[in-house]
């Protein structure tokens, strides 16, 4: 079956601009997660959704940051005023319900701020 | 704080000489230890996840062991296609009800035929 899907594969951007990066979670999987993969850096955890309930937002850096979850399926990431440090790899994650301890990933999208 | 380090940073091997790559982690309370391998430009793939101190899972020529501080993946007779980034990560139980993983830099792998 298909996988997490993510776009764009990669996104150039100008300092100061907004960009939006989107991730398809697995048919039927409930939750969902954003990742960052910054340069010599581990995976650093962002937001979590899980169906309905309140989104785990604690790892988010700024309020440039946002994410929404539509109809528990597709998922938007939102930069705004990006700087150069948002430069970096962002990961989508989705799991089935019930097994959170298994996490798909997609192939990231990677953001360069100029 | 909760932490994971990872060691060596990047590992050569000849195809067939077996390692061990290292995971080191403190958490306050472990709920679970998880391997993943990532090619260059894909996201992470998932490979093992171990519970509890004395656990086992092997999956062709890898094989992932847990202790109390840390855990190792070992590698025997790799062959150039095992060439990847290890990555470890650990679910504590401050994450709640999250499945909020947190990641070691990883361990980059290189397998010369």
């Amino acid at each position: 079956g298909a996988g997490v899907s993510q776009s764009p594969s990669n996104k150039v951007t100008e300092k100061g601009k907004d960009v939006e990066l989107r991730c398809d979670p697995i048919s039927g999987h409930t939750a969902l997660y954003w990742y960052r993969q910054s340069l010599g850096q581990g995976l650093e955890f962002l937001i979590y959704f899980q169906g309905n309930s309140a989104p785990d937002k604690s790892g988010l850096p700024s309020d440039r940051f946002s994410a929404e979850r539509t109809g528990g399926s597709v998922s938007t990431l939102t930069i705004q005023r990006t700087q150069q440090e948002d430069s970096a790899v962002y990961l989508c994650a989705s799991s089935p319900l019930g097994r959170t301890d298994t996490q798909y990933f997609g192939p990231g999208t990677r953001l360069t701020v100029l | 704080e909760d932490q994971v380090t990872q060691s060596p940073e990047a590992l050569r091997l000849q195809e067939g000489e077996s390692s061990s790559l290292n995971c080191s982690y403190t958490v306050s309370g472990l709920r679970g230890l998880f391997w993943y391998r990532q090619d260059p430009g894909k996201g992470p793939e998932f490979l093992f996840t171990l519970y509890s101190a004395g656990e086992e899972k092997e999956k062709e020529r890898l094989k992932a062991t847990l202790t109390k501080k840390e855990s190792f993946l070992h590698i025997t007779a790799p062959k150039p296609e095992d060439s990847a980034t290890y990555l470890c990560a650990v679910r504590a139980h401050g994450s709640g009800n999250t499945g909020k993983l947190i990641f070691g830099q990883g361990t980059t792998l290189q397998v010369k035929p």
